[in-house]
């Protein structure tokens, strides 16, 4: 059975600070994505990534897919009200339509 | 505006009723899902059709019965469930492959 366990749980910063949440699996994924989550809505997609290694920017969160494509990280700098929500990975093996998703990260940034 | 629409937003039924979810997608994807989403587990996928046909059940119990009947719509047939079922159903479709994941904006369903 394929996991993707997520760290920290839960995670309650100030205004202004940075974080990092992590995404970990002992599969090899073909891709993996990152989603946010809303109260009372679906997950919104932020960001596929690829190839072992890569990184892609999106304004102040900076997303890093593992050399072995097994783990990814999500890092928030200065981060802000607006980026409060649950964050969720989902990990993707080549020919199928199986996303399986972790087990989240709860943010809330405080003003 | 995601593009794919859930009904009913809310509902609650006995564990003696039969219920439908239903989900509608206008993006013209050719994949779409159930996933389930309790407080308590990463949200998990229940179906997976593609084309029309089925191509992934994750051990659902058969008090949950999946239709698609094209590859718009996509319902979730309930009865018998158990209080333990209630979570948030969400769908979801996408072109497939790496191509990402639309969602509704979910059923939340309580079993009383």
């Amino acid at each position: 059975t394929q996991l993707l366990e997520q760290s920290p749980q839960f995670l309650s910063i100030q205004e202004g600070e940075n974080l990092t949440v992590y995404c970990n699996s002992s599969s090899v994924f073909s891709s993996l994505q990152w989603y946010r989550q809303e109260p009372g809505e679906g997950p919104v997609l932020l960001v596929t990534v690829v190839t072992g290694g890569e990184v892609k920017k999106l304004k102040r969160l900076t997303f890093q897919f593992g050399d072995a494509r097994k783990d990814s990280s999500l890092h928030i700098t200065a981060a802000q009200p607006g980026d409060t929500g649950l964050y969720l990975c989902a990990g993707t093996t080549s020919g199928t339509y199986k996303y399986i998703f972790g087990t989240g990260t709860r943010l809330k940034v405080l003003a | 505006e995601t593009g794919v629409t859930q009904t009913p937003r809310h509902l609650v039924m006995g564990m003696t009723n039969k219920k439908s979810l239903k989900c509608e997608q206008h993006l013209g994807h050719n994949a779409m899902y159930w996933y389930k989403q309790s407080a308590k587990k990463p949200l998990e996928l229940m179906f997976v059709y593609n084309f029309k046909e089925q191509t992934e059940n994750n051990s659902v119990p058969s008090r949950f019965s999946p239709e698609c009947p094209n590859s718009s719509h996509l319902f979730l047939h309930l009865h018998t469930l158990q209080p333990e079922d209630s979570a948030l159903y969400l769908c979801a479709s996408s072109q497939g492959g790496y191509e990402k994941l639309f969602f509704g904006s979910g059923t939340q369903l309580s079993v009383l």
